[in-house]
This record gives C-alpha cells, structure tokens and sequence, in this order.
C-alpha cells in the first residue's frame, strides 16, 4: 500500500529558530499533499494544502511566513517552522493524496517542542 | 462547507463487546468517508472507508455503514480487543476539487481487559 514518511519524528529546538520537517510519499507521485496540526486531544487541523510546482494555500488564520511549504518534486513536501516559538509546539501531521480516488495517507507525525 | 459531527467523544467497551462510534456530515456533495484509527504518538492510519453508492463495507471485525439520506455514517467494531484502544477520527469529503477532508472531532476508544 501507499507509504508516507515524516522526519524527524521529534524534534526540539530554541525559540527563534527554524525547523524543517519532510514529507516523503515513497511510492507513489503525490500531486497534492496537505499539513495538519494536531494539540493534545483535539482532532487535526488543517494547515495547508501543498501543490507541486505551485504556491501552498493556506487555511484562514495560518500565517503563510511563518509556516513555510515547500512541494518541490511529486514525492517531497517540507513544512518549515520559522522563528518558533513555544507556542508552536504542538504535532504536525503531512497526508498526500494518491490520486483522484483515493484517499489520503498520513505520514507518522513529528513532535515539535519549542523550548 | 462541510462540517461533520462525531460522537461519542469516549467509550469504554468491555473486552468482547461492540463498539459504535457514530458522524454525522452537512454537505451532500461528500461522497467519500473514510475511517482512521490513531494511536499515542502516532499518525492515523485509515482502517476502513465507504463511498457514496455503498451502504455497507465490512472488514473482519470492522464495518462502515452509511445513510446517505439522514447523512450519517457509522464504524462499528465487533469482538473487540484491547489493541483496539486508541483515538478514532471519522471523516468526509467529496473526492474532488480541494479533496479536503473534514474530520470529526474524534472518539476516545477505550476496551477494558
């Protein structure tokens, strides 16, 4: 079946710097791939939808210079965190879509702490 | 848009029995409703789906059924197991333009050994 995969899987890091976490659809092409942000016992939130060769577009709220996306190739989208900060911490959580009839399939998720 | 109801929020089963998990979705256009079972940690892992021209799927102990008139769908889980605990979210979407999901706000499954 569709595999995708997330790193890093935890990271911490200081406020005001940046973190970058990858998205990788490992075998398959995925022309679209979408970033949650999921807090401790809610249900996910969606971030963003990635396009390849295209400008993400970001859901009311998400500030677009803070949460960088970047779809460069059909198998690879990052999510970049700048200027983190504590309130940043939380579980972000990438999915890509197969194709038109399919569903999504969810990379494992990355534990971001901000410290 | 779309908005989709899930209930309960938890449920504790004891080993062996059912368990019934419950979504409710607004927007018609919907055709696709998929199932993920998430657990500590980790990303959702889709366990079953249905689309609009089924009323039933069933997989082993899993079964998905949909009302596409009262515009509801529910998971059901037979024999259940302790490996079954875990936070499952429910979802709808029409499969097409954007291809967003809407998520419920997930159920907090609990089976006591």
């Amino acid at each position: 079946g569709a595999v995708v995969s997330q790193h890093p899987s935890r990271v911490i890091c200081k406020s005001g710097t940046s973190v970058k976490i990858e998205c990788r659809s490992l075998d398959f092409q995925a022309t679209t791939m979408f970033w949650y942000r999921q807090f401790p016992k809610q249900s996910l939130m969606l971030m963003a939808t990635s396009n390849e060769g295209s400008k993400a577009t970001y859901e009311q709220g998400v500030e677009k210079d803070k949460f960088l996306i970047n779809h460069a190739s059909l198998t690879l989208s990052t999510l970049t965190v700048t200027s983190a900060h504590p309130e940043d911490s939380s579980f972000y959580i990438c999915s890509a879509l197969q194709g038109s009839n399919y569903g999504y399939t969810f990379g494992s998720g990355t534990r971001l702490t901000v410290v | 848009g779309e908005n989709v109801e899930q209930h309960p929020s938890t449920l504790s089963v004891q080993e062996g029995d059912s368990a019934v998990i419950k979504c409710t979705y607004s927007d018609s256009a919907s055709n696709y409703f998929p199932w993920y079972k998430q657990e500590l940690g980790k990303g959702p892992q889709l366990i079953i789906d249905i689309r609009s021209n089924v009323g039933e799927k069933k997989d082993q102990r899993i079964a998905v059924t949909l009302n596409k008139t009262a515009k509801h769908f529910s998971l059901h889980i037979t024999e259940t197991q302790p490996e079954d605990s875990a936070v499952y979210f429910c979802a709808a979407t029409p499969l097409s333009g954007t291809y967003k999901y809407i998520f419920g706000t997930g159920t907090r499954l609990k089976v006591l050994a």
